[in-house]
């Protein structure tokens, strides 16, 4: 079993819609957990950056943190066509600097 | 330009052949990694390095070598290119003091024939 599990998609929504991605994972030492954006043919950029649990917001993307659960998520409201991507979620511990990545779950946004 | 560079963008060789990509950053960063992207794999860890002349093995470290002898400068060899290692190869870095992530190159799309 994968340590972070991420559905593949894809994901198929309307423009505007809400999209909601999401990430289980085995390892209760995970303390850091990130979503990463990667356009096609482009290397992963950072998105959104959590420590521990709890929710944090930055313009139209959420993301949320439930460690008791093992379950991330990350929110997009009124999602746009330039939102399509391949979002991969990753985490690591509390030391040392290995991330360890979900597979990507590619969202298409249809205008 | 500041950034983390990789090159070449795309690479096509013979099975057998050895082929080195590189990876370049000017930030100083004291961590650099090795990816490659496969479909359904996801992003697997070949190599990484804590600093200039240390390294150690990831996920998938077969059939590659790694050195970095200067801090800014993370080559990734295929002694014998096999047509497994046909993928998409990402460079990383990041400073271990102000953790934020990592921030990835553009990749290296390498096709073994």
């Amino acid at each position: 079993q994968k340590e972070v599990e991420q559905d593949p998609g894809p994901l198929s929504v309307p423009e505007g819609a809400i999209v909601s991605l999401n990430c289980t994972y085995s390892n209760s030492a995970f303390q850091y957990f990130m979503w990463y954006r990667q356009y096609s043919r482009k290397g992963p950029e950072l998105l959104m950056y959590t420590y521990s649990s709890g929710n944090k917001e930055d313009g139209r993307f959420t993301a949320q943190v439930d460690k008791s659960s093992k379950y991330i998520s990350l929110f997009i409201r009124d999602s746009q066509p330039s939102d399509s991507a391949t979002y991969l979620c990753a985490m690591r511990q509390e030391y040392g600097n290995k991330l360890v990545f979900g597979a990507g779950t590619i969202l298409r946004v249809k205008s | 330009d500041a950034g983390i560079t990789q090159s070449p963008r795309y690479k096509i060789t013979e099975t057998g052949r050895q082929v080195t990509l590189m990876c370049h950053q000017t930030w100083s960063h004291s961590y650099m990694f090795w990816y490659r992207q496969d479909l359904g794999h996801g992003l697997r860890l070949i190599y990484y390095s804590a600093a200039a002349d240390i390294t150690d093995k990831g996920e998938v470290p077969d059939g590659y070598v790694v050195s970095r002898s200067k801090t800014e400068n993370f080559p990734l060899t295929l002694e014998s290119a096999t047509r497994s290692q046909t993928s998409v190869y990402f460079c990383a870095s990041s400073e271990s003091r102000t953790w934020g992530g990592y921030t990835f190159g553009s990749g290296t799309r390498l096709t073994v024939v």
